[in-house]
């Protein structure tokens, strides 16, 4: 099984700061990773994704995701963050082999103040 | 779009209640989940259906059952409410064999339950 880390809980940034949230996960086989964004009192929605292929990914709303293997880390990045940004973010993976199964970080609350 | 929607966004129920919690996907999902979400615990899973009538027990089943008679429909259903159930229920769908080999979920908005 699976274990994702999200070390951190809060992220406090200013407005059109860069920010970085983390996860890594525990397992070293073939994986799918996932970004989820939750706005307050909602359901969570898909940011970004990485299946295969670059390392690199774009999402949603000006994110982006780097996967890196030998660090089995997909932190999520944005060079510029809006006050709209602020809610709060799952890092989830699931394995190839059981790609039905989802496991999920403890989530990371942004707060982007002005 | 794939729409997932909870009929009920927030309920207060008492201590030993029945409680019955609603979700339908409209994309024709072959799989659906239930997880409750409590604050630094992130999502954790309590049930999950891969085809009509058939079901799984994900990380906390206890206290809790579900029901899928229909593709479209899954319910999860709290036989005897508590306390410690008082939390936000997210339901969520996914297509099930998909050929890039990886399944997105799809999450509903949610329904946030208060056992008094």
């Amino acid at each position: 099984a699976q274990s994702v880390t999200q070390l951190d809980s809060q992220v406090p940034v200013f407005e059109e700061a860069p920010v970085e949230l983390r996860c890594n996960y525990s397992s070293s086989v073939s994986v799918y990773l996932f970004w989820y964004v939750q706005y307050p009192n909602q359901g969570l929605q898909l940011l970004l994704k990485y299946l295969s292929g670059s390392t690199l990914v774009k999402g949603i709303n000006g994110f982006e995701a780097e996967f890196n293997k030998s660090q089995t880390s997909f932190h999520l990045r944005k060079p510029s963050v809006h006050i709209s940004d602020t809610a709060e973010y799952f890092c989830a993976v699931s394995e190839h082999k059981d790609f039905n199964k989802f496991y999920f970080g403890s989530g990371t609350k942004l707060n982007v103040k002005p | 779009d794939v729409k997932v929607t909870q009929s009920s966004r927030y309920l207060v129920k008492r201590t030993g209640e029945k409680v019955f919690l609603e979700c339908v996907q409209d994309m024709d999902h072959e799989n659906m989940f239930w997880y409750r979400q409590d604050p630094g615990l992130g999502l954790r899973l309590i049930y999950f259906s891969y085809d009509v009538k058939m079901k799984e027990k994900g990380d906390i089943p206890e206290g809790y059952s579900v029901s899928r008679e229909k593709k479209e429909r899954f319910s999860l259903i709290l036989e005897s409410a508590s306390t410690n159930q008082t939390s936000m229920y997210l339901c969520a769908s996914s297509p099930g064999t998909v050929p890039s080999g990886a399944n997105v979920l799809t999450f509903g908005a949610g329904s946030r339950l208060t056992v008094l």
